[in-house]
């Protein structure tokens, strides 16, 4: 069962626009919500992350925005960089000391110069 | 040590032949995870220990996979009698536990095993 659906599969953006990631989860029970950066070859990292209790947290050019109603929150790359041209994977975890992430399939961010 | 290691990082084996995957953990670090990755897919979790917790075996595909862990140091990963559709990267992380990590909690993972069966 696909917990965490995320969207597109693959981007591509021009260098200083906006990256718009989307994921959507169907467990109310999910109270954290976190987003990772993958170069290739390396493991994920943690990028920037969001509880239910707010409704956007920014880092930096990287924006999370959630919405509990819809049960979807979505990552923002502003001025996007070449730099950035990594796969972003949105992810959920359930209240507990367990803390195991179910992740979303994973998009690919290109930014062209 | 100053992040997840985990060995080797390439391993190319027969079909059938069994796998032995390792990760060295962050010091300190109680929890650990494996997700299985496969090309242009997202992460597939797989297992979680937690202290001396009995470990989370939920995401095993398959009683040819099984892992242990010493204490809350190092893990292993096995897979028996090999398949093609086991190649993937193999994905070790850790963390200190959501508790005690708090509002920034989030895993730290090493680089993975890329397991090629042929």
């Amino acid at each position: 069962q696909q917990q965490v659906k995320q969207s597109p599969q693959s981007l591509i953006v021009q260098k200083g626009g906006i990256s718009i990631i989307n994921c959507a989860y169907e467990n109310t029970a999910f109270d954290y919500f976190p987003w990772y950066q993958q170069f290739p070859g390396k493991g994920p990292a943690l990028l920037i992350a969001i509880r239910p209790d707010v409704s956007e947290k920014k880092e930096g050019r990287f924006t999370i925005s959630f919405n509990k109603s819809a049960k979807q929150f979505s990552l923002h790359i502003m001025d996007s960089q070449p730099g950035d041209s990594a796969t972003y994977f949105c992810a959920a975890s359930k209240a507990g000391n367990t803390g195991k992430l179910i992740f979303g399939q994973g998009t690919t961010l290109q930014v062209k110069p | 040590g100053a992040g997840v290691s985990q060995s080797p990082s390439n391993k190319v084996t027969e079909k059938g032949k069994d796998v032995e995957l390792r990760c060295d953990p962050i010091s300190g670090h109680t929890a650990l995870y494996w997700y299985r990755q496969r090309l242009g897919q997202g992460l597939e979790f797989l297992i979680y220990f937690q202290g001396n917790s009995a470990p989370d075996k939920s995401g095993l595909p398959s009683d040819r996979f099984s892992a242990e862990r010493t204490g809350e140091s190092v893990s292993t990963l096995t897979i028996q009698r090999t398949q093609q559709e086991d190649s993937a990267v193999y994905l070790c992380a850790s963390s200190l536990g959501r508790v005690k990590q708090g509002p920034s909690y989030g895993y730290t993972f090493g680089s993975g095993t890329r397991l090629t069966v042929v």
